[in-house]
């Protein structure tokens, strides 16, 4: 049963348009999301997080949304750039477990020139 | 900047091998983890450790085991290799109780 989901395994949309990548989670215990970059044939890198106390959280082109209420969280990359083009995982750590993530399944975004 | 890194970028075993994917993370971070990650699965954690010479299973531990002697230093070992343990291994470090993880490239294992 996942706790992290993705539902859109790929979105494609234009350069300088706006990507918005979606993220639901079940656990009621989750305090804190991270959206994960990753590159083939490369290790994850860190995008940006979101403590449960915030609705939002912005950091240059990137910002993130939850709305707790819902269980939802989504990324929002204005605008997109042909190098944004990866997979983007959404991750949660709960409260009860400080230093596990669960990761959902991924996103590939292709941002087309 | 925090440096994670995996002994091999890509590894070829026959099944029946026993397999080791090191690890060394060189930020004296408190935490590592193995996942393995597979098309639609995302990242499944195997293994993670908080300390030296402790080990915590995360969801998927069967069929693998861990070492970790050395702070710096997580190692992940297949038994016995399977078919169904070609995957994508990816390492990673973090401090105490913070939530973000640094990740190594990854080391591409194919069982044959």
């Amino acid at each position: 049963d996942q706790q992290v989901k993705q539902n859109s395994p790929s979105l494609s949309v234009q350069e300088g348009r706006i990507s918005i990548l979606n993220c639901d989670y079940t656990n009621s215990m989750f305090d804190y999301f991270l959206w994960y970059k990753k590159y083939p044939a490369e290790g994850p890198t860190f995008l940006i997080s979101i403590s449960s106390i915030k609705d939002k959280n912005e950091d240059g082109r990137f910002t993130v949304f939850l709305n707790k209420s819902a269980k939802h969280l989504s990324l929002h990359i204005v605008p997109s750039q042909p190098g944004d083009s990866a997979v983007y995982f959404c991750a949660a750590k709960s409260s009860g477990s400080a230093r596990q993530l669960t990761f959902g399944s991924g996103t590939q975004l292709t941002v087309l020139p | 900047d925090v440096k994670v890194t995996q002994s091999s970028r890509y590894l070829v075993k026959r099944t029946g091998e026993k397999v080791f994917l090191e690890c060394v993370q060189d930020m004296d971070h408190e935490n590592m983890f193995w996942y393995r990650q597979d098309p639609g699965l995302g990242l499944r954690l195997i293994y993670f450790s908080y300390d030296v010479k402790m080990k915590e299973k995360g969801d998927i531990p069967e069929g693998y085991s861990v070492s970790r002697e050395k702070k710096e230093r997580f190692s992940l070992i297949l038994e016995s290799a399977s078919t169904n343990q070609t995957s994508m291994y990816l390492c990673a470090s973090s401090e105490g109780g913070a939530g973000e993880q640094f990740f190594g490239p990854g080391t591409r294992l194919t069982v044959l």
